[in-house]
């Protein structure tokens, strides 16, 4: 099973919104409310920001919110602020054998 | 918040064995299910392995199957990664995490996202 697709990157100036999309299959994103999305920082461990879908972990700023339509998961900026320059990375269960596959990772720049 | 503290990364020859180990800070050590995930050097993240917070139940990546084995100590709450044949592309960092799960109708454990993660400790595996 292949990993998820993500944009290799996406950029925006502070203030804006933006949106990243992690494209799967039926066997995963389309076939599991289980998607989640994660950050990392050059050097450090990735962070959890969203699970199933759209919950935030306690702590996680409201300017990140998740969404889901059919086979494409999307995590959505808002107030694009110059920390939240990083890696994005979206994950989901599948139904498959394979379990659990991550996305590609979508490098965020903050202009 | 939960802790997570990884030892046990080091240089490793092909074919090597190495264990990994994660001290976990949290009372509910037996309660909540755990893993290894892992980053090879300037790539994305791969889901290596995880147990059930009753530890009855173990799920390996293709990857690693038969080569991995996860296991805990309960009386120390420390989870292990045992790697045996290990070869050149298991060099990664290891991220020792929490892992909370969804239950099919068998109740049988199956990992849903990875909400605690360790600082990591590099392996690499090199002649």
């Amino acid at each position: 099973q292949s990993a998820l697709t993500q944009p290799a990157s996406v950029s925006g100036s502070p203030g804006q919104s933006i949106t990243i999309s992690c494209t799967g299959t039926s066997s995963d994103v389309g076939g599991h409310n289980h998607v989640s999305w994660y950050q990392q920082h050059p050097g450090k461990a990735p962070t959890l920001m969203i699970y199933d879908v759209s919950d935030r972990p306690s702590g996680v700023s409201y300017r990140f919110s998740g969404s889901k339509s059919g086979n494409t998961a999307s995590l959505t900026i808002s107030g694009l602020q110059a920390e939240d320059e990083a890696i994005y990375f979206c994950s989901s269960s599948t139904t498959t054998s394979v379990l659990y596959v991550f996305g590609t990772g979508t490098k965020v720049t903050v202009l | 918040d939960v802790q997570l503290l990884e030892s046990g990364g080091s240089l490793i020859h092909p074919g090597g064995s190495l264990r990994l180990s994660c001290v976990v800070s949290e009372v509910t050590f037996t309660t909540n299910a755990r893993g290894w995930v892992r980053q090879a050097p300037g790539k994305g993240l791969e889901w290596v392995s995880v147990v059930s917070g009753s530890g009855d139940t173990t799920h390996y990546a293709d990857s690693v199957k038969g080569r991995f084995t996860i296991s805990r100590d309960t009386s120390q709450n420390t989870l292990y990664l045992q790697m045996n044949s290990l070869r050149a592309e298991d060099t990664a960092v290891y991220y020792c995490v929490k892992a909370p799960g969804y239950y099919d109708a068998s109740a049988y454990y199956y990992p849903r996202y990875f909400d605690f993660w360790g600082q990591g400790s590099l392996v690499t595996v090199s002649s």
